[in-house]
């Protein structure tokens, strides 16, 4: 029962560095999502997907790429940190059609930028 | 475009009091309304939803009602408890992919 698995749960990053955060369903979900979680904002949309080799931009994009190889997959990639990018960020997975709309969530990697 | 409005907090109560927090939404056709809720240093689970106008979600004696003609789903609870204490997410969803749209987040503080 892993659900929605993200990698690592804490990092801490300097000014320009690059990293890759993890994310991995193993529920067969068509659908892939990564948010942003800051104090008072809710959760703002980065990047989502709806299919292996299919992936749009959401909300806040800037600063962030991703790829979906592998239904099971969707990393986020920062490729120059910045101090604005400090946050939580939360991966979602959820299933087509009414009967599946729930979204299921990771337990989330904070990520100072220094 | 599509947003999710929810009363700002914190909301501190006592136990056993009445819990309410307002959301209000708007959105192009049909939209599915959801509450997670947010333990600390936890994600987000799904506390309830509805996915048509009238419907009732309901889950561990917290209760909402998809109201189209007030665009509102709003939060309650009778009696809370201290366990309760976390912070609520009023969110909707749109079918295109799965995105969800997430209010500010209210947090609730019950004390004993």
């Amino acid at each position: 029962n892993a659900g929605v698995t993200q990698t690592p749960k804490f990092q801490v990053l300097k000014t320009g560095q690059s990293m890759t955060l993890q994310c991995a369903q193993d529920m067969n979900h068509e659908y892939m999502s990564w948010y942003r979680q800051d104090p008072g904002m809710g959760l703002r949309l980065i990047h989502y997907s709806v299919g292996a080799g299919i992936t749009d931009q959401g909300e806040v994009p800037n600063g962030y790429n991703v790829s979906r190889s592998t239904t099971e997959d969707f990393p986020l990639r920062l490729l120059s940190a910045a101090p604005s990018q400090t946050s939580v960020y939360f991966c979602a997975s959820s299933g087509q059609g009414l009967g599946n709309t729930e979204a299921f969530f990771g337990q989330g990697t904070r990520l100072t930028v220094v | 475009g599509d947003s999710v409005t929810q009363m700002e907090g914190p909301v501190t109560l006592s136990e056993e009091a009445f819990l309410t927090i307002n959301c209000t939404y708007t959105a192009t056709g049909y939209p599915s309304l959801f509450w997670y809720v947010q333990y600390p240093g936890e994600g987000l689970q799904l506390l309830l939803k509805a996915t048509k106008a009238d419907d009732k979600g309901s889950n561990k004696g917290f209760e909402a009602t998809y109201r189209k003609e007030t665009t509102s789903f709003h939060l309650e609870k009778g009696s809370v408890q201290v366990s309760d204490s976390a912070v609520y997410f009023c969110a909707l969803r749109v079918n295109q992919g799965g995105k969800l749209i997430f209010g500010q987040g209210t947090e609730l503080s019950v004390k004993p």
